[in-house]
């Protein structure tokens, strides 16, 4: 069965650090993979997705991710972290058939 | 620039009590679908309807029921309301099959 595992529930990292946060997934063909936002009390929003082609994909806000099929693995990272950024981060996979799975998500904080 | 907009925001019910949540979109997408969203549990897809005049299954269908209006409108119905439905409700929508999805700010549902 297809699944996500974001392993790390929560990452604390202080202000103009980078970040790597981490997203495997299970799935048989080529994924379309994606990476949202989530800050307390909003909906999603959409940082990058991957369709095929290039395996670093750039996305809003400075970040951007990389596919590697080999370790099923699609990370997102910043260079920079700013205090904006903290928020809870949802890996997905869609798929097919309209049917996204999501990761349970890993919460950022950020330090002054 | 609205995008997709979820009435009510905030929701009490007692147990039994019917409910109906309203989503619409303004981006003339064809795909809406209702997900829940659990702590630690990432969201889970409730239904989905791919094109006006059809809806499916998702995940965690059972209790709800879903109704596609018209392509703008994807409404999802509680008959009878119980504590296990507490959540966070969003709706979403897409182009289609395998393109980003685009969410509400989400309804917050407690059933006492």
């Amino acid at each position: 069965a297809q699944s996500v595992t974001q392993p790390d529930i929560h990452i604390t990292v202080s202000e103009g650090a980078s970040l790597e946060l981490r997203c495997n997934y299970s799935y048989g063909a080529t994924p379309y993979l994606f990476w949202y936002v989530q800050s307390p009390g909003q909906g999603l929003q959409l940082l990058l997705k991957y369709f095929s082609g290039d395996t670093l994909v750039q996305g809003i806000k400075g970040f951007e991710a990389e596919f590697k099929r080999s370790q099923s693995s699609f990370n997102l990272r910043k260079p920079s972290v700013h205090w904006s950024d903290a928020a809870e981060y949802f890996c997905a996979v869609d798929s097919g058939t309209y049917k996204y799975i999501f990761g349970t998500g890993t919460r950022l904080k950020v330090l002054a | 620039n609205a995008g997709v907009t979820q009435t009510p925001k905030f929701q009490v019910l007692k147990t039994g009590q019917s409910m109906t949540l309203q989503c619409a979109q303004d981006m003339n997408h064809n795909s809406m679908y209702w997900y829940r969203q659990d702590p630690g549990m990432g969201l889970r897809l409730i239904y989905y309807s791919a094109s006006e005049g059809t809806t499916d299954k998702g995940e965690v269908p059972n209790g709800y029921n879903v109704s596609r209006l018209n392509k703008r409108e994807f409404s999802l119905r509680l008959e009878s309301a119980a504590p296990s439905q507490t959540s966070v409700y969003f709706c979403a929508s897409s182009v289609s099959e395998n393109q980003p999805q685009h969410f509400g700010d989400g309804t917050r549902l407690s059933i006492l």
